[in-house]
Parts: C-alpha cells; structure tokens; sequence
C-alpha cells in the first residue's frame, strides 16, 4: 500500500537551530516525492521536489530509498520559517498525491 | 500569472442538500483534482480530471462527483450532504498527465460546513 508517515505533529526549535522534519514512505516503485509548506493564513505551496536536488530557502531534502526516507533538513531554523509542512508522495500513473499527517514547525525566537 | 481559483471560499449547508464547487486551474494546466482536508484525516485525494476526463478517483462514495469543462475549469458536486462532509476542499491544476515530476499548484480553497 502506498503511504507516508510523518511521525512528529509538531517540531519546536529555537531560532538558529538545526532542524530536520522526518518523512518516511511506502511505495512499491520509483517513488516521486515533495515537500509542500502551508504559512500561516497561505495556501498550500510546493517547496521541494526531490528530482530537482534544490534547496529553496535553506531546506534540502535527499531520497534515500534503502531507508524509504525523504527527510526535509535546514541547517539554521529562522522564525519565517514556522509553518505546517506535508511531504507527499505521486505514485505511477494515477497522479493522484499522497500526503502525510504534517508536521507544525514552531521556530522559537 | 493567476494561481489556482476556488469559489466560493465558504458555505453553509444542511444535511441532504447538494452543493458545487468551482475552480479555474493555472493557464496551461490541464488537469485538475481535487482533495479533501476534514479535521482529523488529512488531505484525501478526491478526483482527477484531465481533458475533460475523470482519470481516477479516491475512495469515496459517488456522490462525489464532478467535471472539466474545455476551459479546463472543473466542478466538484457532493449530492445528500452528511455531516461528516464538514472539511476544507482544495482544488490543484498541473500540466498533462504522464509528466513525471510535475508539482501540483493549490487554492486556497473552499470551506464547507454542513449542520
């Protein structure tokens, strides 16, 4: 079955704090997977998609198939930063995504 | 360039009515789904129109239903409204079907509240 597993609801980092939102997978194929960010009062916006092996603001996040694991990372937590973040996954022809729970990231000053 | 449109952006209803909803994808995009947030659950995949086509569908009951109009423009009907309906429904548009990789852009979309 096609699943994704964010196991935090929520993240609380201080400010200048490394900081790593877990996502774990389960998916037969080649998986296709994102990372969407939800700000306070915004829409639901793309924030990374592991093809690309891009880092927008800050945050990276690497495909590791052999642990089934797509880990969003930043290295310095910014207040700006605090927001409700999905990775979700597009499996085959359906295109249909697959979201996780989500996990709040509440950056502390 | 417009993003993603849903109208309206709330409404109220009553258990058994019907309600429809709108959304006007980005320019280029052709298709459109649709995915469900309710309270608890997480964003659920609804629909997935493409051409003018419904290419699959999650796993909720028929009255869920919809279209794409040859704008690409779509609508989402839920018919007999119960309860548990209450959720924010969030319209997306992408580029054809068959590109890998390619992201889906949301709305903001529109909040039902059934009593």
């Amino acid at each position: 079955a096609q699943r994704v597993t964010q196991p935090e609801k929520l993240l609380s980092v201080f400010k200048g704090a490394p900081v790593e939102l877990k996502c774990n997978y389960s998916y037969s194929g080649s998986p296709e997977l994102f990372w969407y960010v939800q700000y306070s009062r915004q829409r639901l916006q793309l924030l990374l998609r592991h093809i690309s092996r891009e880092s927008i603001k800050g945050f990276t996040a690497d495909l590791n198939k052999g642990e089934t694991s797509f880990h969003l990372k930043k290295p310095f937590a910014q207040e700006e930063d605090s927001a409700m973040y999905y990775c979700a996954l597009k499996g085959g022809a359906t295109n249909k995504l697959i979201f996780g729970t989500g996990t709040l990231l509440a950056v502390q000053p | 360039e417009a993003g993603v449109t849903q109208s309206p952006t709330h409404l109220i209803k009553t258990r058994g009515q019907q309600v429809t909803l709108r959304c006007s994808p980005i320019s280029g995009h052709t298709s459109v789904y649709w995915y469900q947030q309710a309270l608890g659950l997480g964003l659920q995949f609804l629909l997935w129109y493409d051409e003018g086509e419904e290419r699959n569908r999650g796993n909720f009951p028929p009255r869920f239903s919809g279209r794409q109009f040859p704008n690409y423009s779509s609508e989402l009907n839920v018919n007999a409204l119960e309860l548990e309906d209450s959720a924010l429904y969030l319209c997306a548009s992408g580029v054809a079907r068959g590109s890998s990789n390619q992201p889906q852009h949301f709305g903001d979309g529109t909040r039902l509240s059934i009593l």
